[in-house]
């Protein structure tokens, strides 16, 4: 159990296009996900917590208007790229926990998004 | 805020035991010691966790010293799929607070 479904794996889009990725819970439902960035060679970085019906909050430093996140429901949370840029092509990781779950967070299988 | 010290890498020989190390001398007496790896380009996949005692499970074992400064992660056979990045990360159990991952260890299993 405990299975977070990340989508897409991978996306190439245009400089100033929007990209949107997809998060889901698929067995359990989540009131709270993370959204993660990680550079080549380095460590994830958190974003952004995401919060059911409520907005996201955001590590200091990531600009909120570029990174929009939606979680409208228990089991999605959408991260939207917007106006994107060369810099910031990374691998975007969302995390869930299951409710009083003693393993800490699933985490998806990551995007890589490249911009172009 | 990483609460962890790691060394960046180490190796090891395929069927040894790979003992990596952390170091987290500021634990709060609530917060469990969690271990995570990172295999190339995937997300991180949960290993094991503990709180004082030692654990074990199916994929490796966690020792933690009797004052909780510091753990050690034990894989007892490695193999080459072992090679990934290994986290090491404290937080309190069971709570909507955020994972923040620090450095990690890059483990090379060798032939």
């Amino acid at each position: 159990g405990a299975v977070v479904s990340q989508h897409p794996s991978r996306v190439i889009c245009k400089s100033g296009t929007s990209v949107k990725i997809e998060c889901r819970s698929l067995d359990f439902q989540a009131t709270t996900m993370f959204w993660y960035r990680q550079f080549p060679k380095q460590s994830l970085m958190l974003m952004a917590t995401s919060n059911e019906g409520s907005k996201a909050t955001y590590e200091q430093g990531v600009e909120k208007d570029k990174f929009l996140i939606n979680h409208a429901s228990l089991t999605l949370s959408t991260l939207t790229v917007t106006s994107a840029h060369p810099e910031d092509s990374s691998f975007y990781i969302c995390s869930a926990m299951r409710a009083a779950s003693d393993y800490g967070y699933t985490f998806g299988s990551g995007t890589r998004l490249t911009v172009v | 805020d990483a609460k962890t010290t790691q060394p960046p890498s180490m190796d090891c020989a395929e069927g040894r035991a790979a003992n990596l190390p952390c170091n987290h001398s500021t634990i709060s007496g609530n917060e469990y010691v969690y271990w995570y790896r990172q295999i190339h380009s995937q997300g991180p996949q949960y290993i094991i966790h503990g709180l004082k005692n030692n654990e074990t499970n199916e994929m490796a074992s966690l020792i933690i010293t009797e004052d909780r400064k510091s753990s050690t992660l034990i894989l007892p056979h490695a193999t080459l799929r072992d090679t990934a990045v290994y986290y090491c990360i404290v937080r309190v159990l069971n709570t909507g607070n955020q994972f923040y991952f620090g450095t990690g260890t890059s483990l090379t299993v060798i032939p």
